[in-house]
């Protein structure tokens, strides 16, 4: 297996362009779990699918933000409109719920200039 | 709220020396504690696994307890290398899955 997928590496946008960030998890895993990860908040959970249903989305900063996973080897987190302090590295991450733990993905590093 | 946090935050050894790192959660109704490594600017490694049931884990020179009573695991290296500075993350699974503050290693030559 590849592991958890993520794309791109890299993203540098401009304030106020709307980015979408795409993550294929490990086939077999049930859950998916996004999270962004900066300087000053540690790694941080945005948003957790379980069998494709979004779970809980409380980490959300903002409206700006969503996901989907339309089904189950497909993953989205888009910001639209993006801002210069949603520069992070966002993970995906991938379980089978009851399994052999968490598959981070490389993860995605965004800069918004 | 299940809380994680990993002592100390930053430590710096000499090569050769073996050394504990630290974790502790609030909420000791977890299914299994991971231990993870992360490079700069990459991304996480899962070293070991625990789940709820188990006392300890061991691969290579790393050993990991789980003391789920009182809430506590460490993450123990044995004759550390240079190679090994990297941070160190713990995470625990519970109804949502938590993670550590982090404990930054450096192994100094």
């Amino acid at each position: 297996d590849a592991g958890v997928i993520q794309s791109p590496r890299h993203e540098v946008t401009e304030m106020g362009q709307e980015v979408t960030l795409r993550c294929k998890p490990i086939s077999g895993h049930n859950s998916l779990f996004w999270y962004r990860q900066t300087m000053m908040r540690g790694l941080e959970l945005l948003i957790y699918f379980n069998n494709n249903v979004p779970i809980d989305d409380s980490g959300m900063p903002e409206d700006r933000f969503s996901a989907k996973m339309p089904n189950a080897s497909f993953s989205t987190l888009k910001i639209q409109p993006s801002e210069p302090r949603d520069s992070a590295v966002y993970f995906c991450a991938s379980s089978f719920t009851g399994g052999d733990g968490y598959t981070f993905g490389s993860g995605t590093r965004l800069t918004v200039v | 709220k299940q809380e994680v946090t990993q002592i100390p935050a930053a430590l710096s050894v000499p090569e050769g020396e073996n050394l504990v790192l630290n974790c502790s959660f609030t909420d000791s109704a977890i299914y299994n504690l991971q231990w993870f490594r992360q490079d700069p600017g990459k991304g996480l490694t899962s070293l070991l696994l625990i789940q709820s049931s188990q006392r300890e884990q061991t691969s290579g020179r790393l050993n990991a307890s789980l003391d789920k009573s009182s809430g506590r695991s460490t993450l123990y290296i044995a004759a550390s290398q240079p190679g090994d500075s990297a941070t160190y993350l713990c995470a625990v699974t519970g109804n949502q899955f938590y993670f550590g503050t982090g404990t930054s290693l450096t192994v100094i030559p």
